[in-house]
């Protein structure tokens, strides 16, 4: 058990729809960071905050939003959803999330997001 | 460009027997660190070990080791003694550590481990 909690686990939607993925990082981490992993793409990192402020940008499409809370949990809000937007979304989180090299992420179990 | 490459879609081996997952790095960046997870079939994304540039030894962790060859930059994943357990989809992967903000952890595509009774 990585100490991340995402929920929920799996997630069946429609089309146009707007879902909620939730995440508890590991106690004593400040930084949370969202991953998407789909077959065609492979593991790619969506957006990164630190201790309530958004640090870092990847590939996460205007569609989709986070936002880190007080008590650090994150959630992460996808709209408009699309067939392609089916993936296994990953939420990791690390200690400071700072450049050092060694810093290890530590992921939860994912949501599994089917759009139909 | 693919900063990190995991030639190997698929390796299969038998249990007790070693096996040798491959990974090739790109970058110039004189400080980073290679990571290296497992992710079975649960899906969870589980760390097993790190190396980082400057480390003098390659690195350990029970039964895996890494096999770090930085002129070569690859950073091989070796898992000793292989038990069923092992049976799983296995990502490198790599933060440079040079530049000035955020540097974000790039995976590889993944090499998935099949053990054989």
């Amino acid at each position: 058990d990585s100490g991340v909690t995402q929920t929920p686990k799996h997630l069946i939607t429609a089309t146009g729809q707007r879902v909620t993925l939730r995440c508890s990082p590991r106690s004593g981490d400040l930084s949370v960071y969202w991953y998407q992993q789909s077959l065609d793409q492979g593991l790619q990192f969506l957006i990164q905050y630190y201790n309530g402020e958004e640090r870092a940008k990847g590939n996460i499409l205007e569609r989709f939003s986070a936002q880190q809370f007080p008590d650090l949990h994150s959630e992460l809000n996808l709209s408009s959803l699309e067939l392609g937007d089916s993936a296994l979304y990953f939420c990791a989180s690390s200690v400071t999330g700072r450049t050092a090299t060694n810093e290890k992420l530590f992921f939860g179990s994912g949501t599994q997001l089917s759009v139909l | 460009a693919q900063k990190i490459t995991q030639t190997q879609p698929g390796m299969f081996v038998q249990e007790k027997e070693a096996v040798t997952l491959d990974c090739t790095y790109d970058t110039s960046d004189p400080s980073y660190g290679l990571f290296w997870y497992k992710q079975p079939s649960s899906g969870e994304m589980i760390f097993l070990i790190y190396q980082g540039s400057y480390d003098q030894q390659n690195a350990t962790e029970g039964r895996y080791s890494l096999n770090f060859q930085k002129a070569r930059k690859s950073a091989n994943l070796v898992i000793s003694a292989s038990q069923l357990g092992d049976s799983a989809m296995y990502f490198c992967a790599m933060r440079e550590g040079s530049g000035t903000g955020f540097q974000k952890l790039v995976f590889g595509t993944g090499t998935r481990l099949l053990v054989s009774p």
